[in-house]
């Protein structure tokens, strides 16, 4: 959706890096969200935050930190000790009840 | 969180036949909402439900929900090419003061022209 950008769109990683998406909204929404695409999974909830400088792990938490220093800005790092890390990401955003998806990016561990 | 089971995965249909796909919870969900997902693309918000028996429609797109609550479903008419994609259904759940989506695994369409 407009107004919320993922960067980098695909990305490469060696096995036993750190990298760190990028996550980062114009809407002015409070609550922001992690989730990660596996084929035949769904979306699946990895951290989500509802205010600036507070947030609380999801589903499948283990392996990711993030971090919520400024309302617009929601990075995840997927940590080398995230086992099956390779997948797609979606950043969201929520304005009520309805989340709002950024792109995503594919990340790949080669 | 909750679950929400979504059947069928995966549905092959041929151009101009209906299509459906079916979510349920073995709770009582406040609202129900729906996604679409185009190939290589994110997941877009097509419509939320609140009310018990509630039905909506957008163009050859009907959704239901069911009286208890429990159960929706998303209806298409006369598939087109452009119907193409994974749909979601999405349920919320609050708690503690936060507020999550827990989404369906998904039916992805196929259409056959």
């Amino acid at each position: 959706d407009g107004g919320i950008t993922q960067s980098p769109k695909y990305l490469f990683r060696k096995e036993g890096q750190n990298v760190t998406l990028s996550c980062e909204q114009n809407l002015n929404h409070d609550a922001m969200y992690w989730y990660r695409q596996d084929p035949g999974q769904g979306l699946r909830l990895i951290y989500y935050s509802q205010i600036v400088n507070d947030f609380q792990k999801g589903d499948i938490a283990e392996g990711y930190s993030v971090s919520r220093e400024k309302k617009e800005s929601f990075p995840l790092t997927v940590t080398s000790a995230q086992k099956n890390p390779t997948a797609f990401y979606l950043c969201a955003t929520r304005r009520g009840n309805t989340i709002y998806f950024g792109e995503g990016s594919w990340l790949t561990v080669v | 969180g909750q679950q929400v089971m979504q059947i069928p995965q995966y549905q092959h249909v041929q151009e101009g036949e209906d299509f459906t796909t079916y979510c349920n919870s073995s709770t009582t969900l406040s609202n129900i909402q729906w996604y679409k997902q185009r190939p290589g693309g994110h997941p877009v918000f097509l419509i939320q439900l609140v009310k018990s028996g509630e039905v909506k429609k957008q163009k050859r797109l009907t959704f239901q929900f069911g009286e208890a609550k429990k159960n929706s479903s998303l209806h298409i008419t006369a598939t087109q090419t452009t119907d193409v994609g994974t749909y979601f259904c999405a349920a919320p759940y609050s708690g503690a003061g936060s507020y999550q989506l827990t989404f369906g695994k998904g039916t992805k369409l196929s259409v056959i022209p």
